[in-house]
């Protein structure tokens, strides 16, 4: 069975304060690692897409990695617009489509 | 906008009550999903539809719990007999087939079961 375990369940960083978020998975045939940003009270907003180790993406204050084994989404210089929870998913194989959830690291950015 | 809509965006009944969501996908998508998400945890797959053909279900999807997609556009998730564990979060997305087949998720409905 697909499992996604993030790490830490939360953050308090300082504005400018960089650090990094992590998502272990264990899944048959990743199709695709996925990164969503999800404000209270609203549905997740879709980030990135990994899909082979190696793989590098970014977009503004974040970059995000992946391994055979984690994923890390790192954060350069937060400012507190960047509070969230971040959610990481994998898509496993086998055909099938859901997604395949962690349960969030809970990021606060203290001006 | 034209991003995924659903309807209503809170939802309050009680206990036994049967209730109906609505959940409109990006137009052109032809893939749409249900998830479940409570509070603290990351959302929790429901059920898939390719066009009007619901083609995955969850072992969470109880009998009480049917998903349609009659015209291949928009869905409607019922529970019946609702039950206090059934409060949560109901989000939908949608995805094109084709390409990078990214699920983009809507506002979501919050059910309170008193």
């Amino acid at each position: 069975e697909d499992q996604v375990t993030q790490s830490p369940e939360a953050l308090r960083l300082q504005e400018g304060e960089s650090s990094s978020l992590n998502c272990s998975y264990t899944v048959s045939g990743l199709r695709g690692l996925f990164w969503y940003r999800q404000d209270p009270g609203k549905g997740p907003e879709f980030l990135f897409t990994l899909y082979s180790a190696g793989e590098e993406k970014e977009k503004e204050r974040l970059k995000a990695t992946l391994t055979k084994k984690e994923s890390f989404l790192h954060i350069t210089a937060p400012k507190p617009e960047d509070s969230a929870t971040y959610l990481c998913a994998v898509r496993g194989g086998q055909g099938a489509q859901k997604l395949v959830f962690g349960q969030g690291t809970r990021l606060t950015i203290n001006p | 906008d034209t991003g995924v809509s659903q309807d209503p965006r809170h939802k309050i009944t009680k206990r036994g009550q049967n209730v109906t969501f609505r959940c409109d996908p990006i137009s052109e998508h032809n893939r749409l999903y249900w998830y479940r998400q409570t509070l603290g945890q990351g959302p929790e797959f429901l059920t898939y539809f390719q066009n009007e053909a619901q083609l995955e279900k969850s072992r969470l999807l109880s009998d009480r719990f049917s998903a349609e997609r009659p015209k291949g556009s928009f869905s409607t998730l019922e529970i019946q007999r609702t039950e206090q564990g059934d409060s949560a979060m109901y989000l939908c997305a949608s995805s094109l087939r084709t390409g990078a087949d990214t699920q983009y998720f809507g506002p979501g409905t919050r059910l309170t079961v008193l």
